[in-house]
């Protein structure tokens, strides 16, 4: 079952705003991640947060993490039509070893010029 | 580069046909996954690998079988592929210091008819 449920599904915004897409998780995690693939590509790691964080930055990117709530937000400042993209949560629910990640469903972003 | 390759990239088969996709990897990683991405799903984690000989089911096991007999290469077995088993899969492997984020392939397109 999925872990993640994202929203919103899809997001269309004029370049140059900001960009804000959220994860809702439920169980207990190690830590949260997000990812970007392009259209017809492989999923490409952004950022990661532990449970202890609260807020991480990287770039024009800014994640924050609520375990209180179990949910997480990505950002993504002054966008651009390279950030046209589908970006996914994932969840880590596990130990030391191998991770068995669980995805949400994604939210879809398209940069508008 | 962590330097991952899928073949073959894309697939048309029919039904009860046996299929391998092949997962290779140049850097003597020890955790290998195989997902599989289906719209309205995300990724899924079908199996995953911790080293030669050693692997174990993840979410959705059902109707396929991998191997892995050497460290640069996972396969992944559909025994009689069925036309629910169309879709894209990503291998990916575990990266960074402490093996908590993944590098994913550019994905394997099958269709099954």
């Amino acid at each position: 079952s999925q872990q993640g449920e994202e929203d919103p599904q899809a997001l269309s915004i004029q370049e140059g705003e900001n960009a804000t897409m959220n994860c809702s998780y439920k169980t207990s995690i190690n830590n949260l991640q997000w990812y970007r693939q392009n259209s017809g590509r492989g999923l490409v790691h952004l950022i990661l947060i532990r449970s202890n964080e609260r807020e991480k930055h990287s770039g024009r990117l800014r994640v924050t993490l609520d375990t209180s709530k179990k949910s997480s937000s990505l950002l993504i400042t002054a966008s651009r039509a390279a950030d046209t993209a589908s970006y996914f949560c994932a969840t880590d629910e596990g130990s030391q070893g191998a991770q068995k990640l669980v995805f949400g469903q994604g939210t879809r972003l398209t940069i508008n010029p | 580069d962590a330097g991952i390759t899928q073949s073959p990239r894309h697939k048309v088969t029919e039904t009860g046909t046996p299929v391998t996709l092949r997962c290779h990897q140049t850097e003597n990683h020890r955790y290998m996954y195989w997902y599989r991405q289906d719209p309205g799903h995300g990724l899924r984690l079908i199996h995953y690998s911790y080293g030669v000989k050693d692997t174990d089911k993840g979410e959705v096991s059902d109707g396929y079988s991998v191997s892995r007999s050497k460290t640069e290469d996972f396969l992944l077995t559909l025994e009689s592929a069925t036309s629910s088993q169309t879709s894209v899969y990503f291998c990916a492997i575990s990266v960074g210091s402490n093996q908590e984020t993944q590098y994913f392939g550019p994905g394997t397109r099958l269709l099954v008819l």
